[in-house]
């Protein structure tokens, strides 16, 4: 079945380190996606990929970086910038142009936390 | 500029009685609208989906939408709500031309047995 896997689903992270979500995709899309979490914010826009080899930055970047080196994988790292990590990050692809209709396929998450 | 409102944070219901969550947008240009579900600790599902083709959707699980472009908005609704509806709800703008899903900030439903 085709889908998006997250891993891992829960992730600690220590003071100053540095650590990196997996979002690897089978669905042959060339739109990935990164997003946080938070309670009763919604979703919002970390970073996005339209084709391999180009990302771009979304609402809230800072802190945080991305590759695309394979249309499959979207790796996100998340730098010690980033001062309140604690979150719910989730990975999402589509075919492009949101605004034809293309819905987007989520993965599972995973839940980041400061130890 | 999109944006996206949900109108209630919580909504709660008794099983069996229909369910109403309301979503108002706004676009500058023709809109695709989407509805999403998250259960705990999980990724978000897709509902339905409008692109202007009906303005009716119908969806997976006994859910359907309206798209109403006068009152700029796009409710979910299903007649009779079940135990295992409970979860949280986001409706999402999408416009052509940019790469943006502009994300409601959710409504928690609650079903009461």
């Amino acid at each position: 079945d085709g889908g998006i896997t997250q891993s891992p689903k829960y992730l600690f992270r220590k003071e100053g380190q540095n650590v990196t979500l997996s979002c690897e995709q089978n669905l042959n899309h060339d739109a990935m996606y990164w997003y946080r979490q938070d309670p009763g914010q919604g979703l919002r826009l970390i970073y996005y990929s339209q084709i391999v080899n180009d990302f771009q930055k979304g609402d809230i970047a800072e802190g945080y970086s991305v590759s695309r080196e394979k249309k499959e994988s979207f790796p996100l790292t998340v730098t010690s910038a980033q001062k309140n990590p604690t979150a719910f990050y989730l990975c999402a692809s589509s075919i492009w142009d949101p605004g034809q209709g293309q819905p987007q396929h989520f993965g599972d998450g995973t839940r980041l936390s400061i130890l | 500029a999109q944006s996206v409102t949900q109108l209630d944070s919580h909504v709660s219901v008794s099983e069996g009685t229909p369910v109403l969550l309301r979503c108002n947008y706004s676009s500058s240009y023709s809109p695709s609208l989407f509805w999403y579900v998250q259960h705990p600790n999980k990724g978000l599902q897709l509902l339905l989906k409008y692109t202007s083709a009906a303005t009716l959707v119908k969806g997976i699980n006994g859910f359907e939408a309206e798209f109403k472009k006068s009152e700029t908005s796009f409710h979910l609704t299903k007649p009779s709500a079940h135990m295992s509806d409970a979860a949280e709800y986001f409706c999402v703008v999408a416009t052509s031309g940019t790469y943006k899903y502009i994300f409601g900030t959710g409504t928690r439903l609650k079903v009461l047995a």
